[in-house]
């Protein structure tokens, strides 16, 4: 089956540890997004990559780094930098052609102590 | 500055219609799309329009007017499970997706 998969579905993390978020797809789609979700919040951008090798800034990023060595593969680090990591992050991949419509992981909620 | 108007919650009765409002202002557009939340669950796609008009999917309707910068999501024969949250994204000139906040959906039998 071709999707989006996220794990773990639930993390719990110590305050000043890192912590990497993993998000891998099989639909061959080369735009792949992360995104936090807040509570009464829209989604908000912390990173998106176009391409293999290379990937851009969203409106949040500080805290935060990711990778894209591979094309079904973008891991998140939430690093000891980011203050209010406790958050539901969501990654995405976009499709492109008419209608580029960006699909969903299950998502991750990170919870930190 | 981008912004994406909705409301916060609704309230509807299970059989009946709701109609579910989306305005946006943000630099240049290249399409609308929305999407269903579940609680605890990450959002899946429901409808996408870049023309004016009427997008009908089944139960569930979009509607668009760029000049107005408006949008709605009309839902019909609500069912319970569609109990659930609507967010409305605009795709910008960049190509990135504006989002609001989300309409929560209350179906009361």
């Amino acid at each position: 089956d071709g999707g989006i998969t996220q794990s773990p579905k639930y993390l719990f993390r110590k305050e000043g540890q890192n912590v990497t978020l993993s998000c891998e797809q099989n639909l061959n789609h080369d735009a792949m997004y992360w995104y936090r979700q807040d509570p009464g919040q829209g989604l908000r951008l912390i990173y998106y990559s176009q391409i293999v090798n290379d990937f851009q800034k969203g409106d949040i990023a500080e805290g935060y780094s990711v990778s894209r060595e591979k094309k079904e593969s973008f891991p998140l680090t939430v690093t000891s930098a980011q203050k209010n990591p406790t958050a539901f992050y969501l990654c995405a991949s976009r499709s492109g052609g008419e209608s580029d419509t960006q699909y969903f992981g299950p998502g991750t909620r990170l919870t930190v102590l | 500055g981008q912004n994406i108007d909705q409301p916060t919650e609704m309230t509807a009765t299970e059989g009946a219609i709701v109609q579910i409002n989306c305005t946006y202002q943000t630099s240049g557009f290249n399409g609308l799309f929305w999407y269903q939340q579940h609680a605890g669950e990450a959002p899946t796609f429901l409808s996408y329009n870049v023309l004016d008009g009427l997008e009908e999917k089944g139960r569930f309707s979009s509607f668009l007017s760029r000049s107005k910068g408006y949008s709605y999501l009309l839902l019909k024969e609500l069912q319970m499970k569609d109990s659930a949250s609507y967010l409305c994204a605009v795709m910008d000139s960049n190509y990135q997706l504006i989002w609001g906040a989300g309409t929560k959906l209350i179906i009361k039998p």
